[in-house]
């Protein structure tokens, strides 16, 4: 079956500091990858993809995310947070095999702290 | 440039009343999504479709009907609304190459009392 995991349910960091929003799944296949952020009564908005080549990806607000093959993993990254990401970050996978269905993980709130 | 637009925005329904809430995207997309989303929680999958006519259950399809007679259109019904069914519902829609990302709309807020 596909999963999608992001362990963490909330991830606190103090403005200026890197964040790291964690990301593994598990799929048949080789999978494509995304980021989305939510913000509070707004729907899911896309961030980032990884589809092939360079394993570190660059996307929309200055995040990027690393696609680990070994470690089925695609931890979104920022080097320094702004209060202004405080946001609910959702991980998805899309499977070769099953170009139909997007499986996402359960979110992980970020909050900046001034 | 409206990408997927899901109306209402807002609904209170009683318990066993029904409705449909409607989503409307204008990229040509083949694919089109519903999700529902609990509070504090991630995204469920109701139904799904890949194209005019044809539709899918996806985890969590009880107490709702879709129909997809256009590529543009992707109604979900709701039959004798219940409680359980309070939740944020998200229409998605993206095309189907494999690369490509999903789209969504801003979200319908039902409240079933």
């Amino acid at each position: 079956a596909q999963s999608v995991a992001q362990p963490e349910d909330q991830v606190n960091v103090a403005e200026g500091n890197p964040l790291t929003v964690k990301c593994t799944y598990s799929v048949s296949g080789n999978p494509y990858l995304f980021w989305y952020v939510q913000y509070p009564n707004r729907g899911l908005q896309f961030l980032l993809k990884y589809i092939t080549g360079d394993n570190l990806v660059k996307g929309s607000y200055g995040f990027e995310a690393e696609f680990n093959k070994s470690q089925t993993s695609f931890h979104l990254k920022k080097p320094s947070a702004l209060v202004s990401d405080s946001a609910l970050y959702f991980c998805a996978v899309r499977v070769r095999v099953n170009f139909n269905k997007f499986y996402f993980g359960s979110g992980t709130k970020l909050n900046v702290k001034p | 440039n409206a990408g997927v637009t899901q109306t209402p925005k807002f609904r209170i329904l009683k318990i066993g009343q029904s409705m449909t809430l409607q989503c409307a995207q204008d990229m040509n997309h083949n694919y089109m999504y519903w999700y529902r989303q609990d509070p504090g929680m991630g995204l469920k999958l109701i139904y799904y479709s890949v194209g005019a006519g044809i539709t899918d259950k996806g985890e969590v399809p009880n107490g709702y009907n879709v129909s997809r007679s256009t590529t543009e259109d992707f109604p979900l019904r709701l039959e004798l609304a219940a409680p359980s069914q309070t939740s944020v519902y998200f229409c998605a829609s993206t095309r189907g190459d494999s690369g490509n990302t999903i789209y969504f709309g801003e979200g319908s807020w039902l409240t079933v009392v």
